[in-house]
């Protein structure tokens, strides 16, 4: 079974501070990892598609790193938009067409 | 930018009664879903449906629920008989590859 966790649950930063979060993983084959932000309230904001160990994506001051075992979302020098729960998620595929969600990481950043 | 778009954003019902949950998928994409998420807690895929049939259920997804394209644009979910335990956020996605999906704002449904 495929099994997402996120650490830490939640993190406060202040503004510039930069910092990391985790996404460990389980999965008999991985298709994808996907880095998701969510708004309270709304809808998850697709942010990245990781597909194989070694890759690296970044957009603005995220950069979204995939290993074997677990993915990083690094965040440089954060704004206070920056605050948000990021979602981390796997597609395994294989027939198993849902992705599989961890429970995220509540990010603040303080000014 | 195309977006998903989900209808109506808040749903009110009583316990038994049947609600129908609407989503307008990005127009290019062929594989729509079905996510559910509780307050506080992760987000649970519930179907997925390609080609105007269902490709996969969750458990959550039993006999209650049905999912129907009945036109070229609208992708509906329907609880037939709600209990309370399906209050929760309904999110509604589609994808043109059946790997990145895109997701709507959701539809939270409160069952009194």
């Amino acid at each position: 079974e495929d099994q997402v966790t996120q650490s830490p649950e939640a993190l406060r930063l202040q503004e510039g501070e930069s910092s990391s979060l985790n996404c460990s993983y389980t999965v008999s084959g991985l298709r994808g990892l996907f880095w998701y932000r969510q708004d309270p309230g709304k809808g998850p904001e697709f942010l990245f598609t990781l597909y194989s160990a070694g890759e690296e994506k970044e957009k603005e001051r995220l950069k979204a790193t995939l290993t074997k075992k677990e993915s990083f979302l690094h965040i440089t020098a954060p704004k206070p938009e920056d605050s948000a729960t990021y979602l981390c998620a796997l597609y395994s595929g294989g027939g198993a067409d849902g992705l599989t969600f961890g429970k995220g990481t509540h990010l603040i950043i303080q000014p | 930018e195309p977006e998903v778009t989900q209808t109506p954003s808040h749903q009110v019902t009583q316990m038994g009664q049947e609600v129908i949950l609407r989503c307008v998928p990005i127009s290019n994409h062929l594989y729509f879903y079905w996510y559910r998420q509780i307050l506080g807690q992760k987000v649970e895929f519930l179907v997925s449906f390609y080609n105007n049939e269902i490709s996969e259920k969750s458990e959550i997804f039993d006999d209650q629920f049905s999912v129907e394209r009945p036109d070229g644009s609208n992708f509906t979910l329907k609880i037939r008989s709600t209990k309370l335990e399906d209050s929760a956020m309904y999110f509604c996605a589609s994808s043109i590859s059946q790997e990145t999906q895109y997701f709507g704002p959701g539809t939270r449904l409160l069952v009194l």
